[in-house]
């Protein structure tokens, strides 16, 4: 099976502009969670897409969005872009085993996409 | 909320050294626990897991045991090689945070010939 794949890798943008950034799940994953990673706050959540809606959110401004096509395809949206919005952004694909009472969760991570913000 | 507190780095080793990553964790419910690795200028990868209390997770030579009693999940390995080098985080997921991941801040481990 193909692994998570994230689009582009690099980017460099200016304060004010917006980005888009685009990810694809591992086949047959339905879930799709975004994930930010800066030195000085290591690893955040950002969102979580699951069939096409928004079904857990981090604490973020309403500057980050997302949303998820049909296809599990994922992208997320940050606007107004900051000097602090520089970071690698981690998509990851899961899925969800439930058994009774007991459930778990596997993230699987793509490669991440760089932005830099001048 | 939950946690995650890991050793800070980084860690110096000299190849076939053993290992050990402190990890402990804070938690309502009951998460599942996992390290994971990232290699430079790499994503994460899921390096190992253990689910509920007193399993042992193990992956390429590195170990680590679920304790609920001390509320711990340390990554160990027996001998270290430079091919190791990378940065080791341990994170954990509960159902009452719809299975979000919460990270700790990373150990970044170098491992010299």
């Amino acid at each position: 099976k193909a692994g998570v794949t994230q689009t582009p890798r690099y980017l460099i943008k200016t304060r004010g502009q917006q980005v888009t950034l685009s990810c694809s799940p591992i086949s047959g994953h339905r879930s799709v969670s975004w994930y930010q990673q800066t030195p000085g706050q290591g690893l955040q959540f950002l969102f979580e897409y699951f069939s096409e809606t928004q079904r857990n959110k981090g604490n973020f401004p309403g500057r980050f969005s997302g949303r998820q096509f049909s296809n599990s395809r994922s992208e997320m949206n940050v606007s107004t872009l900051e000097l602090g919005d520089s970071a690698l952004y981690l998509c990851a694909s899961s899925f969800y085993y439930k058994q009774g009472t007991f459930s778990y969760n596997e993230q699987f991570f793509g490669p991440g996409t760089r932005l830099t913000v001048l | 909320g939950d946690s995650v507190t890991q050793m800070e780095g980084p860690v110096t080793l000299s190849e076939e050294a053993f290992l050990t990553i402190n990890c402990t964790y804070t938690a309502t419910g009951y998460p599942s626990l996992f390290w994971y690795v990232q290699y430079p200028g790499e994503g994460l990868q899921l390096l190992l897991k253990a689910t509920k209390a007193d399993d042992k997770g193990s992956n390429k030579g590195f170990e680590a045991t679920y304790r609920k009693e001390t509320t711990s999940f340390h990554l160990e390995k027996g001998s270290v090689q430079v091919s190791d080098s990378a940065v080791y985080f341990c994170a954990l997921s509960d159902v009452n945070s719809g299975y979000a991941l919460n990270f700790g801040k990373g150990t970044s481990l170098l491992v010299t010939p």
